[in-house]
This record gives C-alpha cells, sequence and structure tokens, in this order.
C-alpha cells in the first residue's frame, strides 16, 4: 500500500521560531509537493521538487524553504514563523510519467503559530 | 496556464437524495481532470479522474463525473448519499503528457449530509 507520512499531525509554535515540517513517501517517487491549504483558498502550491536536491517555486514561496536530501524525503522550512503562517500543510509526491500526474498526499499538519 | 472554478464552497443535501458538485476549468491545452476528496482530520484521496475515452467515469463508492469538453466542465454527481459521503470535495487539473506536472486545484466544497 503506497504511502506518505508527515512527521506531526499537530503542531503549535511561538512567533520566530524556526520550524521544519517532514514528508516521507515510500513509493519511489521522483516528485514531491508541499501545499498549504486554508478555508476558502483551496490548496495553494509552495514548492516542489523533480529530483534529489532540485526545486521549484510554487503560488506562494514567500516566507518558506525546502529541502531534498533524499529522495523518499523532502522537508519544509519556516525560517521565521509568522502567524499568517498558520494553517494546515499538505505533502504529496507522484511518479514521474506516471498516471497522469496523479498525486498521492499525506495525512496533514495542522500548524498553529502563535 | 489552467485554472479551476468550484462555484458552491458548501452544499447541503439530505440523506439519501442526489447531489451535483460543480467544477469548471480553464485551459489552453488539453487536460487531465481529477476529483479529490478529504475527510474529516485526513489528506486528499483521489475518488476518480478523466484521462481519455468514455467521458463518464466512476468511482468504486458510487459517485461518478462526466467531462464536457464544450463547456469545460467536470461535475461530479452521486443518485443517493449516505452519511459518509459527508467531506471536502476537490476538482483538479493538470495538462496532458507532463511527466513532471503540477495539479491546479480549486477552491474545495464541504458535502454536508443531512439525516
Amino acid at each position: 500500500d503506497v504511502k506518505v507520512t508527515q512527521s506531526s499531525r499537530y503542531l503549535v509554535k511561538r512567533t520566530g521560531e524556526k520550524v521544519f515540517l517532514e514528508c516521507v513517501q515510500d513509493m519511489d517517487h521522483e516528485n514531491m509537493f508541499w501545499y498549504r491549504q486554508d478555508p476558502g483558498l483551496g490548496l495553494r502550491l509552495i514548492y516542489f521538487s523533480y529530483d534529489v536536491k532540485m526545486k521549484e517555486k510554487g503560488d506562494i514561496p514567500e516566507g518558506y524553504s525546502v529541502s531534498r536530501e533524499k529522495k523518499e524525503r523532502f522537508s519544509l522550512i519556516l525560517e521565521s514563523a509568522s502567524t499568517s503562517q498558520t494553517s494546515m500543510y499538505l505533502c504529496a509526491s507522484s511518479l514521474k510519467g506516471g498516471t497522469a500526474n496523479e498525486q498521492f498526499f499525506g495525512p496533514g499538519t495542522r500548524l498553529t503559530v502563535l | 496556464a489552467q485554472s479551476v472554478t468550484q462555484l458552491d464552497s458548501q452544499v447541503p443535501v439530505f440523506e439519501e437524495a442526489p447531489v451535483e458538485l460543480r467544477c469548471n476549468y480553464s485551459s489552453s491545452v488539453s487536460v487531465y481532470l481529477f476529483w479529490y476528496v478529504q475527510y474529516p482530520n485526513q489528506g486528499l484521496q483521489l475518488l476518480l479522474k478523466y484521462l481519455s475515452g468514455s467521458t463518464l467515469v466512476e468511482s468504486i463508492n458510487g459517485f461518478e463525473a462526466e467531462f464536457n469538453k464544450s463547456q469545460t466542465s467536470f461535475h461530479l454527481r452521486k443518485p443517493s448519499v449516505h452519511i459518509s459521503d459527508t467531506a471536502e470535495y476537490f476538482c483538479a487539473v493538470s495538462r496532458l503528457n507532463f511527466g513532471n506536472e503540477k495539479l491546479t486545484f480549486g477552491t474545495g466544497t464541504r458535502l454536508t449530509i443531512i439525516p
């Protein structure tokens, strides 16, 4: 069974803290994605990666960075967390050249920044 | 670039009644189309997808969607809903034949089933 896991389901941090969100997939997928989900706005793409050490900006990269040192792991970093970054964060992966770019999602991390 | 519009942010429906969740898209090239479902406190799961061929696609739990190219729509329907269908539903598109392609999502429709 395919699986995407995220390090935490719930996370509470203080303004100004550095925050790491981890995502691991066991499907040997080349592509990995980070989204944030907010009510009424749907899913917005923050960053994505096509390969190890490769990254590209999505639609809302400001205030975020990413790291992909191994194929199975994709980390989202909030260098200095702000209250505006309180949100649900979803990680996804897909197979390069796979069926119609279908993405598989993790359970999400609900981040609250106080 | 592609875009997806889900006009209904919330849809309340009585149990065993039919439902239609609307999705319209915009694209200058041919697309693949998806419906994802998000149950409470979970990630997104693929419900169904249109790639090519028959314009009517079905899921294992009774949902169906019809691709209408002339109206650029991919509406999701179910003839009789159940309490367990309570969830948020997202329509998404991607361009054809690009192995590293992103998905573009709509803003979601929250389906609430009334007993």
